[in-house]
């Protein structure tokens, strides 16, 4: 079946470090792949997204891209703020049509001053 | 436009009672989905539905859960009898064909 894995937190950064939270997947086909964040108290907000192989999702400084090659999709900042703390969960789904999301255990990330 | 929304944000409740969760998803989706993250694991997916029809439900742990969409709008998760286990936090997802989920903000589940 289809799995995710993600680093194990927490990733303690000072602001302006540059981020890496590795994303590794098993699935059957091709799927979506995509990374949600929840900042305190809120709910979880679609991060980014990449649909087939090379693609690069991209969204307030983060990117990740899709490489089927190594079934990853880690996600990359060059220079954290103390406003990304966060959860950010690492998922993938079927492509195409509507489906459930499988996700990993999620990764906390603490950014200092 | 308002996102999806649950209600209520935070239960506790004793091991035996009956806890109902709500989840009212985005205006016009016809797919919602439940999910249940316990402490410190991944999220794991519980059902999907397509308007009022259940799709998938599959990773519906076990018989003491019931969910329902009547009408195709809002849904319900009940949980009857609660066990220690069943504590958790609670998300409800909706998305239109085609488009990625909108999360609600997550029912915390505490059972005593």
């Amino acid at each position: 079946g289809n799995s995710v894995t993600q680093m194990e937190g927490p990733v303690t950064l000072s602001e302006e470090a540059f981020l890496t939270i590795n994303c590794t997947y098993t699935a059957t086909g091709y799927p979506s792949l995509f990374w949600y964040v929840q900042y305190p108290g809120e709910g979880l907000q679609l991060l980014l997204k990449a649909t087939k192989a090379d693609d690069k999702g991209s969204n307030k400084g983060f990117e990740a891209t899709y490489r089927k090659e190594t079934t990853s999709f880690h996600l990359e900042k060059g220079s954290v703020q103390v406003s990304d703390s966060a959860v950010y969960f690492c998922a993938l789904s079927r492509t195409g049509t509507a489906s459930k999301l499988t996700f990993g255990t999620g990764t906390r990330l603490q950014v200092t001053l | 436009e308002a996102g999806v929304t649950q209600f209520p944000s935070h239960s506790v409740i004793e091991k035996g009672q009956t806890v109902t969760l709500r989840c009212d998803p985005i205006s016009g989706h016809d797919n919602l989905y439940w999910y249940r993250r316990v402490m410190g694991k991944e999220i794991k997916f519980l059902l999907h539905f397509v308007k009022e029809s259940k799709q998938d439900e599959s990773g519906m742990p076990n018989n003491r859960f019931l969910a329902e969409r009547t009408g195709g709008t809002y849904s319900t998760l009940k949980v009857q009898p609660a066990e220690l286990e069943d504590s958790g936090v609670y998300f409800c997802a909706s998305s239109q064909r085609g488009t990625s989920s909108f999360f609600g903000p997550g029912t915390r589940l505490t059972v005593l």
